[in-house]
């Protein structure tokens, strides 16, 4: 069953704590990417790959870290340089020829 | 300025009136229009792509069209199921960052 898997569905974390949010994608799609999204405010790219150990800031990067080492992952981390952490967070994996955009179930992250 | 504006910001209806819902966007070399559906709480579902003026999708009771300037999500005889909220986004030709803008969807809610 392809797909995008993202775990945990729901995270809490304390103020200063990192936190790394996985991604997993079994498409076989080069290109990966995280959004936020926060009520009225639409989806935000964080960061996106295009390709395995290779990755580009997106609009607002600050605060966050990822790496590439697998084609398969895209793992995000939430350091505690981001100053509003609390939002719902999605990865999404590109099909390049068709050039549309799909999505995983998100992670909620709660720090407080 | 936003280059993807969807209208209306939410639409209530009741079963069975149809209507239809606004994306426009105020750029030049698209390359791409995508539809999704995102439940509460939920990543966006991938619907529809269109990539030419002219062009129609339709999926049960949707159906999406494109123009220079527009698409419209048309939905006939909605049912309770169907309310969610409706995201478009725009792909550029040569498109800068990760060349895909959002809007901000329009809240449907289809009362029984």
């Amino acid at each position: 069953d392809g797909g995008i898997t993202q775990s945990p569905k729901y995270l809490f974390r304390k103020e200063g704590q990192n936190v790394t949010l996985s991604c997993e994608q079994n498409l076989n799609h080069d290109a990966m990417y995280w959004y936020r999204q926060d009520p009225g405010q639409g989806l935000r790219l964080i960061y996106y790959s295009q390709i395995v150990n290779d990755f580009q800031k997106g609009d607002i990067a600050e605060g966050y870290s990822v790496s590439r080492e697998k084609k398969e992952s895209f793992p995000l981390t939430v350091t505690s340089a981001q100053k509003n952490p609390t939002a719902f967070y999605l990865c999404a994996s590109e099909n390049r020829g068709s050039g549309t955009r799909y999505f995983g179930p998100g992670t909620r992250l709660t720090v407080t | 300025e936003d280059q993807v504006t969807q209208s209306p910001e939410a639409l209530r209806l009741q079963e069975g009136e149809s209507s239809s819902l606004n994306c426009s966007y105020t750029v030049s070399g698209l390359r791409g229009l995508f539809w999704y559906r995102q439940d509460p709480g939920k990543g966006p579902e991938f619907l529809f792509t269109l990539y030419s003026a002219g062009e129609e999708k339709e999926k049960e009771r949707l159906k999406a069209t494109l123009t220079k300037k527009e698409s419209f999500l048309h939905i006939t005889a909605p049912k309770p199921e169907d309310s969610a909220t409706y995201l478009c986004a725009v792909q550029l030709v040569g498109g800068g960052a990760d060349g895909l803008t959002f809007g901000k969807g329009t809240h449907l809610i289809i009362q029984p």
